[in-house]
């Protein structure tokens, strides 16, 4: 199965920063089949960005994804105070469909 | 408004049954695959299952093959997963979700889930 490792567990950040979480596959992942979703606690997960870069429906703009390959990036321009949060990657180019194990958002 | 809602969870002995059913409304159910995902307590997002529109095509886990069965039904707007032969290890949030494109296994509108707990 594709593991997918994100990078850094843990990013202490104050409101208005910019944020950087990274997601690598052990293999690549198909047409780029790659999501990012968040989840804040007692809640269920949302969806932010499906096929690498597309946000979903809702997303403000500040969400952006990258990537290719192995290597994939979810950046947020200007953390808002909603933005504080776990968030998490999902490979869905390869069976079974895997996640990244989260990376949280904490305010510094 | 696109809604699903899980229910059915509850506290089971090892070894035993629990059937979970998710109920969906706000959206042409029968057009979309949907999904089971599992979060266990303090941990990470699992796959466990997912249903094509029709219900003629089911995938599972390797760590649920065999002992859980997803299933749907298109009358009812439904989602069940039926559960058997629970392990401690199975303790965790069950979500449902929909799969907006066929084929596309990513997930959207999640419901908030409901605990399962497997315990002596």
């Amino acid at each position: 199965e594709n593991v997918l490792t994100q990078s850094p567990g843990t990013l202490s950040m104050s409101p208005g920063e910019r944020a950087t979480l990274s997601c690598r596959a052990s293999q690549s992942v198909t047409s780029n089949w790659l999501a990012w979703y968040k989840q804040k606690p007692g809640q269920a997960p949302r969806l932010l960005i499906y096929g690498a870069s597309n946000r979903a429906t809702g997303i403000p703009d500040r969400f952006s994804g990258s990537g290719s390959g192995t290597d994939f990036t979810l950046t947020i321009s200007r953390l808002e105070p909603e933005d504080f949060a776990v968030y998490y990657c999902q490979q869905y180019g390869g069976s079974p469909v895997t996640f990244g194990q989260g990376t949280k958002v904490e305010i510094k | 408004e696109v809604q699903v809602m899980e229910s059915g969870g509850a506290l089971v002995q090892p070894g035993g049954s629990l059937r979970l059913t998710c109920a969906a409304s706000g959206f042409s159910f029968s057009r979309y695959g949907m999904t089971w995902v599992r979060q266990a307590p303090g941990k990470g997002l699992e796959w466990v299952s997912s249903i094509s529109n029709s219900g003629g095509l089911t995938y599972y886990a390797d760590s649920v093959k065999g002992r859980f069965t997803i299933s749907r039904d298109n009358s009812k707007d439904t989602l069940y997963l039926q559960m058997t032969y629970l392990r401690v290890e199975d303790t965790a949030v069950y979500y449902c979700a929909n799969i907006p494109v066929p084929g596309s296994w990513y997930f959207d509108n999640w419901g908030p889930g409901n605990l399962v707990t497997v315990s002596s």
